[in-house]
């Protein structure tokens, strides 16, 4: 069974910063892993599958890499807006989620 | 524009028995796999179970398995969840989602219902 560990639990981050979130699966998933962000009261929002691929009208500013156990979901400039959860998935498996706030 | 509409959720005793639906709409319901994923208060995500296109491939998480069961109606546009032995731990928000692979499953789910509650209480 795969788990998949999310990391830092909590990123504390001022708007224009970069925020790197990361992903570790606990056996190869090679780049079946995509990535959601959650705000409070919303449904989830898909970002990123295929490890790197943007979802449809996801910004540029969000962009995804890795493959094999260990992925980066990365925001270049944090928007107001930006600040929210963020969770990996791995088909039946979603990560604990990372919660990024403002500073 | 894609729509999920959840229903179907309430409060219900320990033991009893629940039945969500999903209305569809703004796509070829038929062409898509579809999944049940729950969210309990204040936790993280968790995927429930999911049903390919035509029925022909079912899963279900292994803390549901022998309880739920996922049933869709490509006629009506519909997806179901029939919950049956609930437990208190089953509390949470089900959200419908939308697999965005035609005609497989990729478990990448790109539209999602804003979830229906289910809490499970004496």
């Amino acid at each position: 069974e795969i788990v998949l560990t999310q990391s830092p639990a909590t990123l504390s981050l001022s708007p224009g910063e970069r925020a790197t979130l990361s992903c570790r699966a606990s056996q190869s998933v090679s780049s079946y892993l995509a990535w959601y962000q959650q705000k409070p009261g919303q449904a989830p929002r898909l970002l990123i599958y295929d490890a790197s691929n943007r979802a449809t009208g996801i910004p540029a500013r969000f962009s995804g890499s890795g493959s094999g156990t260990d992925f980066t979901l990365t925001i270049s400039s944090l928007e107001p807006e930006d600040f929210a959860v963020y969770y990996c998935q791995q088909r039946s498996k979603f990560g604990q989620g990372t919660k990024l706030e403002i500073k | 524009e894609v729509q999920l509409v959840e229903s179907g959720g309430g409060l219900v005793q320990p033991g009893r028995s629940l039945r969500l639906s999903c209305a569809a709409s703004g796509f070829t319901f038929d062409d898509y796999a579809m999944h049940w994923v729950r969210q309990a208060p204040g936790k993280g995500l968790e995927w429930v179970s999911g049903i390919s296109w035509n029925s022909g491939s079912i899963g279900y998480a292994d803390s549901v398995k022998g309880r739920f069961t996922i049933s869709r109606d490509n006629a009506k546009n519909s997806l179901y969840l029939q919950m049956n032995s609930l437990r208190a731990e089953d509390t949470a928000l089900y959200y419908c989602a939308k697999d965005d692979d035609y005609s497989s499953s990729s478990y990448y789910f790109d539209y999602w219902g804003q979830g229906t509650l289910v809490t499970v209480s004496s």
